[in-house]
Formats: C-alpha cells, structure tokens, sequence
C-alpha cells in the first residue's frame, strides 16, 4: 500500500500567517491527492481533491499544489477558525490512505 | 443538502457483532460509491470499506476482510457495515461518507463502537 507522509506533524503559527502543509506519498499517485480539515469533536471536510481543485463552499484561501509523490496544502493568511487538523489521501492505488496529519495550532 | 446519519455503534464484547447504519438524504443515493473511514479517538483516519453504486464491487482493508461487510440499499438510500468477530482494535469512530470516485465530500456526524469486555 501507499504510505502518505505528513510534515510537519504540528505547525504553531498566528492568525493571518501563511501555513505551508506537506504530503509526501511513497510512490507516484499522479494528482491523485486530497486533502481535510478536521476540527475537534467533528467529522473531516473535504478542502482539495485531485491535489488543487477546491471543493464546493472552500473559500480561496486554500490551495493546493504537486504532483507524483510531492503535494502541499496552503493557507494564505490563517483565520482563526483554520486552526484544526489536516490529512492528506490518495486515491491513486487501493487501498485509499491518509497520511498521519498536522495539527495547525496558534502560536 | 446532503445529509448522512449514522447509527448502531455502541459497547460490545470483543467476538461480538454490531451492525451499523447511514441514512442518506439529499442526493441521488444509488449514483454514488459509499465508504466507511474509521478514527480512533484522537489519532488518524482509516479507510475500511467501500461499495459500488450497484453493489457489484466491494472493497475491504486488510484487517477487517473476512468479518466486515459494505452492504447498501438503494431503495432505502441506506449504507451497513455488518461486523462480526470485533477486536479491540475495532474501537473507532466509524464515519459514513459519500465517495465520487474514491475520495470523501460528505460525512456523517459517525457513531462509536467501542470492543472491551
């Protein structure tokens, strides 16, 4: 299977910072690649799939980026309710899997 | 607007059964892949199992192949996972979710199964 790499596991930034997530995947998923945000006590949201394409109702702020076995998540300037958790998934090759998340905390 | 509800989680001994259930609302239910993700409190998402639109393909982790099983009905827009044979290491959140194409853009709310005797 597929091992998805995320780094770092915490990033401790202040509100309006840019927030630069990393995925790396342990072979070529192509674009393959999504990304969620998971706030305490809720079930994950979809933010990115196919590595850079917004899902419905994401605001701008987020993008995303890569291709083959390098892919990032990227919040332009953080909001205060950005602070969560964020894994990345590929869906190149079953089994689908996630990588291990970064938690976004404020610093 | 999308809507999927778990239920059926709970306490059971471990080589005991639950059955969960998604109740699904708000889309064209039999159009979809349907997939079960699952959490241990406070550590990272597992994919467990994933059906076809019509059920005639079924996808299991290792771990759980040969006790679980996807189930859905589309004439009850309704998604299963029947578990037999639970272990410890089944205790998880186990979330719903609607699957175009392999990744996830609706969640239920997931519902607990917790295996201790």
């Amino acid at each position: 299977e597929i091992v998805m790499t995320q780094s770092p596991a915490i990033l401790s930034l202040p509100p309006g910072a840019r927030a630069t997530l990393s995925c790396r995947a342990s072979l070529s998923v192509t674009d393959y690649v999504a990304w969620y945000q998971q706030k305490p006590g809720q079930a994950p949201r979809l933010l990115i799939y196919d590595a850079s394409n917004r899902a419905t109702g994401i605001p701008a702020r987020f993008s995303g980026s890569g291709s083959g076995t390098d892919f990032t998540l990227t919040i332009s300037s953080l909001e205060p309710e950005d602070f969560a958790v964020y894994y990345c998934q590929q869906r190149s090759t079953w089994p689908p899997t996630f990588g291990g998340g970064t938690k976004v905390e404020v610093k | 607007e999308v809507q999927l509800v778990e239920s059926g989680g709970g306490l059971v001994q471990p080589g005991g059964s639950l059955r969960l259930s998604c109740a699904a609302s708000g889309f064209a239910f039999s159009r979809f892949w349907m997939t079960w993700v699952r959490q241990v409190p406070g550590k990272g998402l597992e994919w467990v199992a994933s059906i076809k639109q019509d059920a005639s393909e079924r996808y299991y982790v290792d771990s759980v192949k040969g006790r679980f099983t996807i189930s859905k009905d589309n004439t009850r827009n309704s998604l299963y996972l029947q578990m037999n044979s639970l272990r410890a290491e089944d205790t998880a959140i186990y979330y719903c979710t609607r699957d175009p194409v392999r990744r996830y853009d609706w969640w239920g709310q997931g519902t607990l199964v917790t295996v201790s005797s």
